[in-house]
């Protein structure tokens, strides 16, 4: 087990374009997020899923945003017609949830760094 | 956007020093977590805190769920340069299942 896997590392990509990321959650886990950090900010919540399910989305996420988890493993995050705005580091994270147990916080991958110029 | 206010927004402190930093809030959490994030790298969780009152240790880290359960603290004791970095502090709530509020974070500096 390797942990929270983020592809790719650094993206740099011209205003207007789209961009996709991959995330790679721990094997056993059941649930999926992603998060969106700004410079001097703390993470902001985007979206999740429990196996392929989406469960709930941000208000931060705007129609340009799409989250997929086929099959429950992988996620991705595509943006269409990035804005200078993006620029960000998105995090994705992991964690295994039964029925209302007890939370024990997430794993994070490492994020994906976005620049928009 | 967040609604957790955490101070101080940085502290510069010297090696052997104690850290402390706190966290609050306008609503309710029924856990409180601490992590920790490096230049680079995605937040690792230090601390997690389930009950209000509860005082949990990891090594030199101390942090307290606060009886209101509206704020919690975190605590470094003698600080050494590896604690670098970015702390935040984090709520969440039994009727949010997976969704997390931070803090905008807490950079230590430690200087030998």
């Amino acid at each position: 087990d390797t942990g929270v896997s983020q592809d790719p590392r650094h993206k740099i990509t011209k205003r207007g374009q789209n961009v996709t990321f991959r995330c790679d959650p721990i094997s056993e886990h059941n649930r999926l997020y992603w998060y969106r950090q700004t410079l001097g900010q703390g993470p902001e919540f985007l979206t999740y899923f429990q196996n392929e399910a989406q469960l709930e989305k941000s208000r931060l996420l705007s129609d340009r945003f799409s989250a997929e988890r086929p099959k429950g493993s992988f996620s991705t995050l595509e943006i269409q017609r990035t804005e200078q705005g993006d620029s960000a580091m998105y995090l994705c994270a992991s964690s295994h949830v039964l029925g209302q147990g007890v939370f024990y916080g997430y794993t994070f991958g490492s994020g994906t760094r976005l620049t928009v110029v | 956007g967040q609604q957790l206010n955490q101070s101080p927004q940085s502290m510069f402190i010297q090696e052997g020093e104690d850290v402390s930093m706190n966290c609050t809030s306008s609503s309710i959490f029924n856990t409180w977590l601490w992590y920790k994030q490096e230049p680079g790298e995605g937040p690792v969780l230090l601390i997690a805190l389930y009950k209000a009152g509860e005082l949990t240790s990891n090594g030199r880290l101390t942090a307290q769920f606060g009886i209101t359960r509206k704020d919690s603290f975190l605590n470094i004791s003698a600080s050494i340069p590896s604690d670098v970095g970015i702390y935040f502090c984090a709520g969440h709530n039994t009727d949010s299942w997976g969704k997390l509020q931070f803090g905008a974070g807490t950079q230590v500096v430690v200087t030998p």
